[in-house]
């Protein structure tokens, strides 16, 4: 079955480390996503990729780097410049930008 | 920026019940999405609608573009059911078009 992969589910980073989140997707979709999810807030956009070797910043892209390589990756780096990391990441995709169609299901990260 | 508003913020009702949560939205869009998540975190697209009304097995959606009103209808309710609901319009443009409201949280007790 097509769908997007998220891993791991649970990460934990020390204070002052980067981390990176998988996310990879076998649904030949050419645009993917990276939200943000906060207790009891909206999911807000970090950053979007509509082909490979392209992306934009979203609304919350300080402290976050991505990339896109291969059309199936686009992996988020959460450096430590990202002063509250702490939150629920959701990776999404679609055939063509601008409207996410299938999500996958989240890595929730902490702070040791 | 659009300002999106969901309400009721939770709801508890019995299984069988008729559910209605609503979506107000402050600008003009060009589609809006209803997204449920479960209780594990992943999230499931339910409609993409941009006039009219939609229907999915129980589910309906249904907007009224020139009152900025959305409504998600869940008939015979079953604890399945009980996810958060999502309302997300789009006012047009690329992905930063898309605005999330804060979630419907529905639990259907048996």
């Amino acid at each position: 079955d097509g769908g997007i992969t998220q891993s791991p589910k649970y990460l934990f980073r020390k204070e002052g480390q980067n981390v990176t989140l998988s996310c990879e997707q076998n649904l030949n979709h050419d645009a993917m996503y990276w939200y943000r999810q906060d207790p009891g807030q909206g999911l807000r956009l970090i950053y979007y990729s509509q082909i490979v070797n392209d992306f934009q910043k979203g609304d919350i892209a300080e402290g976050y780097s991505v990339s896109r390589e291969k059309k199936e990756s686009f992996p988020l780096t959460v450096t430590s410049a990202q002063k509250n990391p702490t939150a629920f990441y959701l990776c999404a995709s679609s055939i063509i930008g601008g409207q996410p169609q299938h999500f996958g299901d989240g890595t929730r990260l902490s702070i040791l | 920026k659009n300002e999106v508003e969901q309400s009721p913020q939770n709801l508890t009702a019995q299984e069988g019940e008729f559910i209605t949560i609503n979506c107000s939205y402050s600008v003009g869009i060009s589609a809006l999405h209803w997204l449920q998540q479960h209780p594990g975190g992943g999230i499931v697209s339910l409609f993409m609608l941009s006039s009219g009304k939609k229907k999915h097995g129980r589910l309906i959606a249904t907007i009224n573009i020139q009152e900025k009103h959305s409504s998600l209808h869940i008939t015979a309710s079953h604890p399945r059911d009980s996810a958060v609901y999502i309302c997300a319009p789009h006012s047009g443009g690329g992905a930063d078009g898309l605005t999330f409201g804060k979630g419907t949280h529905l639990i259907i007790q048996p």
